[in-house]
């Protein structure tokens, strides 16, 4: 089945540092990929839409100056939290679709912890 | 805003019975639900997803229900294992501009099952 897979896992960064995640469709080529945001006992949000070779979409609230979302190959999307501060912790989550798939497989997350 | 929300937070059963989570939907347009289960730590895990031109699905142990006269879908386990503990949102499909779905998830239902 199609798989999405994150990296890193897990991130500690110091505050006003930048820290890049990296979400990328194993098996198929995804010309859409998607970022959540979920903060602890809450539910996912949606971030931005990530479109190869063109801007992304960001929903009404998210700075896109802060988190840069980079599509460059049908494979992977890079999302880069900038400057990051304690409120930035969260679990950062993305999802693609394989064409024609009724699936929209998740990657596996990735926590962040800015300290 | 348009919105997809949660009866119940928790849901406590014992194992072996059947379990039903509940999830509203404002958006009288949505025409696709899906189900997701998300373990501790880790991406959403697709379960069973409906569109709107049915009102009931089965997979392996799980049936989804719509009710689009009161905006309502559930999503029914059958013979609840240890396994199932998890959090279960159900989402909502809506097309981007680009023809690929993007998801708007509910607030979650914890699901306890008791051995």
């Amino acid at each position: 089945g199609a798989v999405v897979s994150q990296h890193p896992s897990w991130v500690i960064c110091k505050s006003g540092t930048s820290v890049k995640i990296e979400c990328r469709s194993l098996d198929f080529q995804a010309t859409t990929m998607f970022w959540y945001r979920q903060f602890p006992k809450q539910s996912l949000m949606l971030m931005a839409t990530s479109n190869e070779g063109s801007k992304a979409t960001y929903e009404q609230g998210v700075e896109k100056d802060k988190f840069l979302i980079n599509h460059a190959s049908l494979t992977l999307s890079t999302l880069t939290v900038t400057s990051a501060h304690p409120e930035d912790s969260s679990f950062y989550i993305c999802s693609a679709r394989p064409s024609g798939a009724g699936d929209l497989p998740f990657g596996p997350g990735t926590r962040l912890t800015v300290l | 805003g348009e919105s997809v929300g949660l009866h119940l937070p928790t849901l406590s059963v014992q194992e072996g019975d059947n379990s039903i989570i509940n999830c509203a939907y404002s958006n009288s347009a949505s025409d696709y639900f899906i189900w997701y289960k998300q373990e501790s730590g880790k991406g959403p895990q697709f379960i069973i997803d409906i569109r709107s031109n049915m009102d009931k699905r089965q997979g392996q142990r799980v049936t989804v229900l719509l009710n689009k006269t009161v905006k309502h879908l559930s999503l029914q386990i059958a013979a609840t294992q240890p396994g199932d503990s998890a959090v279960y949102f159900c989402a909502e499909g809506r097309f981007m501009d680009t023809g690929r779905r993007a998801l708007t998830f509910g607030s979650g239902t914890r699901l306890q099952v008791q051995p």
